[in-house]
């Protein structure tokens, strides 16, 4: 069995302050997928990045970047100098490369107020 | 490309009532699947496909079934609608060989049974 948790219900901050938002997950599997999805308030959702467990290297896209741990089963995303704009549920997400089924975490609702 | 589109965009049922949520997406993926969210929960994976007539269970299969005849269509039948199955349901689909790779979700239907 796999599992997704992000601990972090709701993040408030005020525009300019960085976010982290913390995913741990669970699974058996050597090899499987991590994956970060956006919800703005409209509804849909919005793929951000997507890393395999070979891949430990972490990323900076923009204002966004990705910390990726396979030693603590980690895969943390930082808003650096967050904007209105990125007010959004963001939700963590893991597959296993040997399975089909997409495991999503509870998601965090990220507040900007400015 | 339309991408994933899904209709109706909203729907109200009576207890008991039975009907089909339809998804039709446009770029020859053969991975679909459907997901349901409900607050707090994420999205959590009721049915997947990976290709024409070939279907799965995912995480919350009960109450709901659904056909791949086309590689376009995947419909999913709620036979008789419960007030448990209220929530927001997507469609996602994924390119060729991967659903391992990027899901593109529909916009969402938003369903409530009284």
């Amino acid at each position: 069995a796999q599992k997704v948790t992000q601990a972090q219900t709701e993040i408030s901050v005020v525009e300019k302050e960085d976010v982290t938002l913390d995913c741990v997950y669970e699974t058996r599997d050597t090899t499987y997928y991590l994956f970060w999805y956006k919800q703005p308030p409209s509804g849909e959702l919005v793929f951000l990045i997507r890393r395999n467990s070979f891949d430990e290297q972490n990323e900076i896209s923009g204002r966004y970047s990705w910390n990726f741990q396979k030693s603590t089963s980690s895969f943390n995303f930082t808003i650096t100098a967050s904007q209105v704009v990125d007010s959004a549920v963001y939700f963590c997400a893991l597959i296993a490369a040997a399975g089909n089924k997409l495991t999503f975490g509870g998601g965090t609702r990220v507040l900007v107020k400015p | 490309n339309a991408g994933v589109t899904q209709t109706p965009k909203f729907q109200v049922l009576k207890t008991g009532q039975s009907m089909t949520l339809q998804c039709a997406q446009d770029m020859n993926h053969e991975y679909m699947s459907w997901y349901r969210q409900d607050p707090g929960m994420g999205l959590r994976l009721i049915h997947y496909s990976v290709g024409a007539g070939i279907t799965d269970q995912g995480e919350v299969p009960n109450g709901y079934n659904v056909s791949r005849s086309t590689t376009e269509d995947f419909p999913l039948r709620l036979l008789s609608a419960a007030p448990s199955q209220t929530s927001v349901y997507f469609c996602a689909s994924s390119v060729p060989g991967g659903y391992l790779n990027e899901q593109f979700f529909g916009p969402g239907t938003r369903l409530t049974v009284l």
